[in-house]
C-alpha cells in the first residue's frame, strides 16, 4: 500500500525566513510519482511540482525548490524568504497509477 | 481557457437526503476523478472515469456512486447521507488515465455540509 507522512501538522514563520515542509512516503511501486500541491483557503489545490522515482535532481523554481532523496524516501519542500502569500495548506502526494495518495498536509502560516 | 468547473461551491443537506455534485473537465481531458478532503485532512480518492467507464474506485461505500457523460462531464452521486460525508469534494480532470503521466488539474470544489 502507499503512504505520504507529512509529521509537521503547522508552522508559523516570520516573513523573509526560510522554511522546509517535509514529505515521507511508501511505495511498493519502482515507477512512482511524486507531487506537492498548495491549497489556499479557497479550497483549490493548486499543483506546483511533479518529479519521477526515475529523477533524483533537485529542482529550484524561484523561491521555491525540492529535495528527493530516493534513499530515505523523501520529497522536501523549501521555500526561501518567505511571503505572507505563501501562507497555505500544503500536501505531499504519490501516484503509482490512476491516484493520488495524499499526505495529511502542513499548514504552513506566514507572519509579516 | 475555462479551468475545472464543479458546482454548487456550497451545499447544505440533512441526514438521509441524496445529493447530486457535478463536474466540467478542461476542454479536451477525458478523464475526471473525484476526492473527499474532510476537515483537517488530505483528500481521499473516490473515483476515477475514462471514456464515461470506472477506472478505479476508492474505499467508499455503495452510497457513493458516478458516472461520466459524452461530453466528460461527470456527476457525483451521495445516498442515504451521513453527517461524516461532510467534507470538500474536488473534482480533478486529466488527459488520460495515468496521474503521473498526464497530471490532474482540480477544480476549487464543492463543500458539503450534512446536518
Amino acid at each position: 500500500a502507499q503512504k505520504v507522512t507529512q509529521a509537521q501538522t503547522e508552522i508559523s514563520v516570520v516573513e523573509k525566513e526560510d522554511v522546509t515542509l517535509d514529505c515521507v512516503y511508501e511505495t511498493r511501486d519502482t515507477t512512482y510519482y511524486l507531487f506537492w500541491y498548495k491549497q489556499p483557503p479557497s479550497g483549490e489545490l493548486v499543483f506546483l511540482i511533479r518529479r519521477n522515482s526515475f529523477d533524483e535532481q533537485n529542482e529550484i523554481s524561484g523561491r521555491y525548490s525540492w529535495n528527493f532523496q530516493k534513499s530515505t524516501s523523501s520529497f522536501n519542500f523549501t521555500i526561501t524568504a518567505s511571503q505572507v502569500v505563501d501562507s497555505a495548506v500544503y500536501f505531499c502526494a504519490l501516484t503509482g497509477s490512476e491516484k493520488l495518495v495524499f499526505g495529511k498536509g502542513t499548514k504552513l502560516t506566514v507572519n509579516p | 481557457d475555462a479551468g475545472v468547473t464543479q458546482s454548487p461551491t456550497h451545499l447544505i443537506k440533512t441526514r438521509g437526503q441524496q445529493v447530486t455534485l457535478r463536474c466540467s473537465p478542461i476542454s479536451g481531458h477525458k478523464s475526471v476523478s473525484w476526492y473527499q478532503q474532510v476537515l483537517g485532512q488530505g483528500p481521499q480518492f473516490i473515483f476515477q472515469y475514462y471514456e464515461k467507464e470506472e477506472r478505479g474506485r476508492g474505499n467508499f461505500p455503495d452510497r457513493f456512486s458516478a458516472r461520466q457523460f459524452p461530453n466528460y462531464s461527470s456527476e457525483l452521486n451521495v445516498n442515504a447521507l451521513l453527517l461524516g460525508d461532510s467534507a470538500l469534494y474536488l473534482c480533478a480532470s486529466s488527459l488520460g488515465t495515468s496521474q503521473g503521466t498526464y497530471g490532474y488539474t482540480f477544480g476549487s470544489g464543492t463543500r458539503l455540509t450534512v446536518v
